[in-house]
């Protein structure tokens, strides 16, 4: 069975500053998907950043970005010019790609605080 | 816009009771699922449904229930409360074998069983 791990149960970050979050899974499959979700306070959580685990190239949406090292199973994922809006829970998924399999695996998350 | 809704943003219930939390998607989705989130132990799968009458048991099922009559509606059950079944309840919805498709959320349902 695959496994997620989010070894930062807590970051913090100034305001217009960097941060990365880190992500490890393990699992016997060659070929997967990884996934950010945020989860803002009392808002539903929303998808962040996706990456198949076939395509090299690190996936990038605006701000943030993911570094993806397959060999090392690790998928962090980083937010630059950090914003009051970025504070939340930081889960990562895992997700076979396997036709039919749907389900994904999380992380236990990490709250992300944004310090003005 | 993607909407999946939850029948109950906060619930309190008795030790005993019979409880039901409804979800419903507008998606037209086949798979729908339901997570316990509690911290430190992130989200946790309870139960899952590829289609309309099919369930699959998903890591923590024991205590509960589902029922899906309509493509669009899941239904989790809890048969008898137990203090320990309080929770965040999360719902989410995804197609089927698109394999880069996301889940899409609902907003949770806090559940305080006393």
């Amino acid at each position: 069975a695959q496994t997620v791990t989010q070894s930062q149960p807590e970051m913090s970050v100034q305001e217009a500053e960097t941060v990365t979050l880190s992500c490890t899974y393990d699992t016997s499959e060659s070929d997967y998907y990884l996934f950010w979700y945020k989860q803002p306070p009392s808002r539903q959580m929303i998808l962040v950043i996706r990456q198949e685990a076939y395509k090299q190239q690190n996936a990038t949406e605006n701000r943030f970005s993911v570094n993806f090292q397959k060999a090392a199973k690790s998928f962090s994922l980083k937010i630059s010019d950090s914003q009051l809006g970025d504070a939340a829970m930081y889960f990562c998924a895992y997700r076979s790609s396997n036709f039919g399999n749907e389900k994904l695996t999380f992380g236990t998350g990490t709250r992300l605080t944004i310090i003005p | 816009d993607v909407k999946v809704t939850q029948s109950s943003r906060y619930l309190v219930k008795r030790t005993g009771e019979k409880v039901f939390l409804e979800c419903v998607q507008d998606m037209d989705h086949e798979n729908m699922f339901w997570y316990r989130q509690d911290p430190g132990l992130g989200l946790r799968l309870i139960y899952f449904s590829y289609d309309v009458k099919m369930k699959e048991k998903g890591d923590i099922p024991e205590g509960y229930s589902v029922s899906r009559e309509k493509k669009e509606r899941f239904s989790l059950i809890l048969e008898s409360a137990s203090t320990n079944q309080t929770s965040m309840y999360l719902c989410a919805s995804s197609l089927t074998g698109t394999g880069y498709e996301t889940q899409y959320f609902g907003p949770g349902t806090r559940l305080l069983v006393l």
